[in-house]
């Protein structure tokens, strides 16, 4: 059974551009959910899709947007790029009910 | 919103030790404590996880306790290996299986 699958892996950009991030979740998976990790703030929670709806949001600035499609795949955007936007970005999918969260390896972002 | 606080940042054990991490919490309404862990590389992989019904919860050399009225959970792993060595982070939620606050994380290392 393949995993999260996110990408890219690894991406550069500059300040005030904009990125597209993507995640693929586990078969059958509706729920998907984002997770920024930086070494000063761990991990913190950024939206949570449930059948193409946003069920819940965490508290970033709306320069941070997501979506999600029929076949559950999920999108991320952040635009007007800041040096404080370069972190591990996490996806991750679920059933959508109680159980365990399963995360992607990630997507690596850089702003120069 | 909930906060959880985790400690130590760092734990040193020598093979065969025991380790123990422990975890505070804020919202009294938190109901779910997964544990994760984290390779270098990786996303965040689940270990245990505890619900607030239950006090103790073990699986071969992992266990996880939880005291509600103190609001802490620890994790403890005994008969240490190398391979254990990583990042391993607490988490609760009082709203949502998705919806995860972590702690800042532990650097799990141990020596042969």
């Amino acid at each position: 059974k393949a995993g999260v699958t996110q990408t890219p892996r690894y991406l550069i950009k500059t300040r005030g551009q904009q990125v597209t991030l993507s995640c693929s979740p586990i078969s059958g998976h509706r729920s998907v959910s984002w997770y920024q990790q930086t070494p000063g703030q761990g991990l913190q929670f950024l939206f949570e899709y449930f059948s193409e709806t946003q069920r819940n949001k965490g508290n970033f600035p709306g320069r941070f947007s997501g979506r999600q499609f029929s076949n559950s795949r999920s999108e991320m955007n952040v635009s007007t790029l800041e040096l404080g936007d370069s972190a591990l970005y996490l996806c991750a999918s679920t059933f959508g009910g109680p159980g365990e969260l399963f995360f992607g390896e990630g997507s690596r972002l850089t702003v120069l | 919103g909930e906060n959880v606080e985790q400690h130590p940042s760092t734990l040193s054990v020598q093979e065969g030790d025991s380790a123990v991490i422990k975890c505070t919490y804020s919202d009294s309404a938190s109901n779910y404590f997964p544990w994760y862990k984290q390779e270098l590389g990786k996303g965040p992989q689940l270990i245990i996880d505890i619900r607030s019904n239950v006090g103790e919860k073990k699986d071969q050399r992992i266990a996880v306790t939880l005291n509600k009225t103190a609001k802490h959970f620890s994790l403890h792993i005994t008969e240490t290996q190398p391979e254990d060595s990583a990042v391993y982070f607490c988490a609760a939620t009082p709203s949502g299986y998705s919806t995860l606050t972590f702690g800042k994380g532990t650097m799990l290392l141990v020596s042969p």
